[in-house]
């Protein structure tokens, strides 16, 4: 059972609009979020995390937002540039963190059309 | 370049046969993890490490898997036997010990079994 869920596998957006991401989640036990982006050919790069004590992170272009009671992450890029096309992930942690390593979900394919 | 890398890129193996990855990880990060990836899939937690002792294995990983880390720094992880299903793209993945959520990943080593 997917205990971390991304439902779009694909979005299309255009440069210089907001590309939004979202994320669901089903383990109650997660505290801590993260968002990988990855080029073909690459291993998942580390883009922007959050802790479950916060609803907010924000690190330039990029924003993501926790809703709790929802179970629910989302991924803000503003604004969308060409090379933000990549697979975006998902990825949570349960308490006590990294031992048990991430769950990821399935990915969303970011499309930035000129 | 002082990243994660993994060694072979690429590996072609008649099933039956025994293969064998290396991950080199970030030189100050202690604690070491796999992955395994396949098509349309997210990263899948295989095994982790924190320096030389391995303290986590996921149910994905059978006893035909076995990873190593002898001395704290570069792992092995060998597959016996090899099966098509075998077939994946195999990461590697380091964290520093005070922040073990934020992973950094190595760019993979992607198995074919024919």
């Amino acid at each position: 059972d997917q205990q971390v869920k991304q439902n779009s596998p694909s979005l299309s957006v255009q440069e210089g609009r907001i590309s939004i991401l979202n994320c669901d989640y089903t383990n109650s036990m997660f505290d801590y979020f993260l968002w990988y982006k990855k080029y073909p050919a690459e291993g998942p790069t580390f883009l922007i995390s959050i802790s479950s004590i916060k609803d907010k992170n924000e690190d330039g272009r990029f924003t993501v937002f926790l809703n709790k009671s929802a179970k629910h992450l989302s991924l803000h890029i503003v604004p969308s540039q060409p090379g933000d096309s990549a697979v975006y992930f998902c990825a949570a942690s349960a308490v006590g963190g990294g031992a048990d390593g991430l769950t990821f979900g399935k990915g969303t394919h970011l499309i930035i059309q000129p | 370049d002082t990243g994660v890398s993994q060694n072979p890129r690429h590996k072609i193996t008649k099933r039956g046969q025994n293969v064998t990855f290396r991950c080199d990880p970030i030189s100050e990060h202690n604690r070491l993890y796999w992955y395994r990836q396949t098509l349309g899939q997210g990263p899948e937690f295989l095994t982790y490490f924190q320096n030389e002792a391995q303290l986590e294995k996921s149910r994905l990983l059978s006893d035909r898997f076995s990873a190593e880390r002898p001395k704290g720094s570069f792992s092995t992880l060998e597959i016996q036997r090899t099966e098509q299903g075998d077939s994946a793209m195999y990461l590697c993945a380091s964290s520093l010990p005070g922040n073990s959520h934020e992973q950094y990943f190595g760019p993979g080593t992607r198995l074919t079994v024919t």
